[in-house]
C-alpha cells in the first residue's frame, strides 16, 4: 500500500534541544512539503522540495531545517532557534513540483510539545 | 493571503445533504479547485477536485459555477463521521519565484448532528 509515513506520532522536547521529525513516502512523488498547524488555524508552509538535493523556504522557515538526500525522505529538524515549536506538523507529497495541478497526499502528522 | 473564502462553521442533520460553499474569485483559468477534509489530529484527506465541469466521486460532488468564481462541495447523505474541517484550496504564487503553493485557510468546521 503506497503512502506517506510520519514518525513519531507524538514527540516531547526540552527547551534548547533540536529534534528531527521523519517523513517517508513510497508513492514515487517528486515534491514533498512540511506544514505547521496551530490550534484552530490553517496549515502554514515551512519548507518544500521539488527534487532531490534541492529545497526552498516556505512562509515560516525560521528555526527549521530540512534535507532531501533521497526521493523518499524529507526530514524536518526543529532547532532551538524556533521560539514556539509546540504544534502539529504535517508532511505532504505530490507527483510533481508546485508548478503542476496536482493534489497532495498527507501523512498522519507529528504532534510536538515542548516541555 | 488566502485565496479562498469559506464560512467558519456549519451544522447539518445526519442523513441530509451538506452543502459547503467556497468563493475563489481570483482563480486563474487553468487552476483546479481542490477540497480536503481534516478530522481532528489527523492529516488532511483528499476529497475531490475540479477545473470547470461538475465532478462526482464516491465521497462527494463538486459544483463549480460557470464563471469559476465559486464552488460548492456536496456530501449527499452526511453521517456523524463526516464531522470535520473542510478546506477549499486553490494555488497561490510563491513570492516572485514563479512557483506555486496551495494555501490552506481556516476552512469550514462541519458538525453533523444526530
Amino acid at each position: 500500500d503506497g503512502g506517506i509515513t510520519q514518525s513519531p506520532k507524538y514527540l516531547f522536547r526540552k527547551e534548547g534541544q533540536n529534534v528531527t521529525l521523519s517523513c517517508e513516502q513510497n508513492l514515487n512523488h517528486d515534491a514533498m512539503y512540511w506544514y505547521r498547524q496551530d490550534p484552530g488555524q490553517g496549515l502554514r508552509l515551512i519548507y518544500y522540495s521539488q527534487i532531490v538535493n534541492d529545497f526552498q523556504k516556505g512562509d515560516i522557515a525560521e528555526g527549521y531545517s530540512v534535507s532531501r538526500e533521497k526521493k523518499e525522505s524529507f526530514p524536518l529538524t526543529v532547532t532551538s532557534a524556533q521560539k514556539n515549536p509546540t504544534a502539529f506538523y504535517l508532511c505532504a507529497s505530490s507527483p510533481a513540483g508546485v508548478d503542476g495541478n496536482y493534489g497532495y497526499t498527507f501523512g498522519s502528522g507529528t504532534r510536538l510539545t515542548v516541555v | 493571503d488566502a485565496k479562498t473564502t469559506q464560512p467558519t462553521s456549519m451544522d447539518c442533520a445526519e442523513g441530509r445533504a451538506a452543502n459547503l460553499p467556497c468563493n475563489h474569485s481570483t482563480i486563474s483559468g487553468n487552476e483546479y479547485v481542490y477540497w480536503y477534509r481534516q478530522i481532528h489530529s489527523q492529516g488532511p484527506q483528499y476529497i475531490i477536485h475540479g477545473l470547470k465541469n461538475n465532478e462526482t466521486n464516491e465521497m462527494a460532488s463538486l459544483i463549480i459555477t460557470e464563471d469559476r468564481k465559486s464552488s460548492t462541495l456536496i456530501l449527499p447523505h452526511a453521517t456523524l463521521r463526516d464531522t470535520a474541517v473542510y478546506y477549499c484550496i486553490v494555488r497561490a504564487l510563491l513570492g516572485t519565484s514563479g512557483t506555486y503553493k496551495y494555501i490552506f485557510g481556516t476552512g469550514t468546521r462541519l458538525k453533523v448532528l444526530a
